[in-house]
């Protein structure tokens, strides 16, 4: 168990639809960060949260929001699915906003069909 | 534009053997890298790190190398055992979020 833990592990959903994934950062770790991993890709940046504010964002969609709250727990809205969407979707937290070193989560995979 | 690269998207290696897996990056910014492993339907874990000051670190089986001037660095592994067979990503970072390679499946044979 790394620390950082992400629900719902599977989802399956229809096109059109919205999901939302949620991850519980790493005790005192104040930075949240999504990735996307599809098929054979690497893991692509999608947006950080640093106690509670966006710190950076990289290749996420318009359809795609992201927000961290107080208790520092994050979730990523995704709507409007397209089968395109399908991958995995993973969170890390790390202690500070440098992001020297992350701990990620198990990850969420999302299956649109 | 691919900023981290993994242009060996699989590796093959005999147990015993020293397996050599490569990254190049192309932003002189990143002064930070790391290798993550990643065994299927968990997260990635975090293997080892070096800051751009260096150009090796060690630790235990796992050496990593750093080739500034080439934009360049290799993670060796000796000797690789059955259990390192994993996807080996590659990740860089000039401060911020790190960009990661497309990883490199490594399978060591019995």
């Amino acid at each position: 168990d790394s620390g950082v833990t992400q629900t719902p592990k599977h989802l399956i959903t229809a096109t059109g639809q919205r999901v939302t994934l949620r991850c519980s950062p790493r005790s005192g770790d104040l930075s949240v960060y999504w990735y996307q991993q599809s098929l054979d890709q690497g893991l692509q940046f999608l947006i950080q949260y640093y106690n509670g504010e966006e710190r950076a964002k990289g290749n996420i969609l318009e359809r795609f929001s992201a927000q961290q709250f107080p208790d520092l727990h994050s979730e990523l809205n995704l709507s409007s699915l397209e089968l395109g969407d399908s991958a995995l979707y993973f969170c890390a937290s790390s202690a500070t906003g440098a992001g020297y070193g992350y701990t990620f989560g198990s990850g969420t995979r999302l299956t649109v069909v | 534009d691919q900023q981290v690269k993994q242009n060996s998207p699989s590796l093959s290696v005999q147990e015993g053997r020293i397996s050599i897996l490569n990254c190049d990056y192309t932003n002189s910014m990143f002064d930070y890298f790391l290798w993550y492993k990643k065994y299927p339907a968990e997260g990635p874990t975090f293997l080892i790190s070096i800051s751009s000051i260096k150009d090796k670190n060690e630790d235990g089986r796992f050496t990593v190398f750093l080739n500034k001037s080439a934009k360049h660095l290799s993670l060796h592994i000796v000797p690789s055992q059955p259990g390192d067979s994993a996807v080996y990503f590659c990740a860089a970072s000039g401060g911020q979020n790190f960009v990661f390679g497309p990883g490199t499946r490594l399978s060591v044979l019995p």
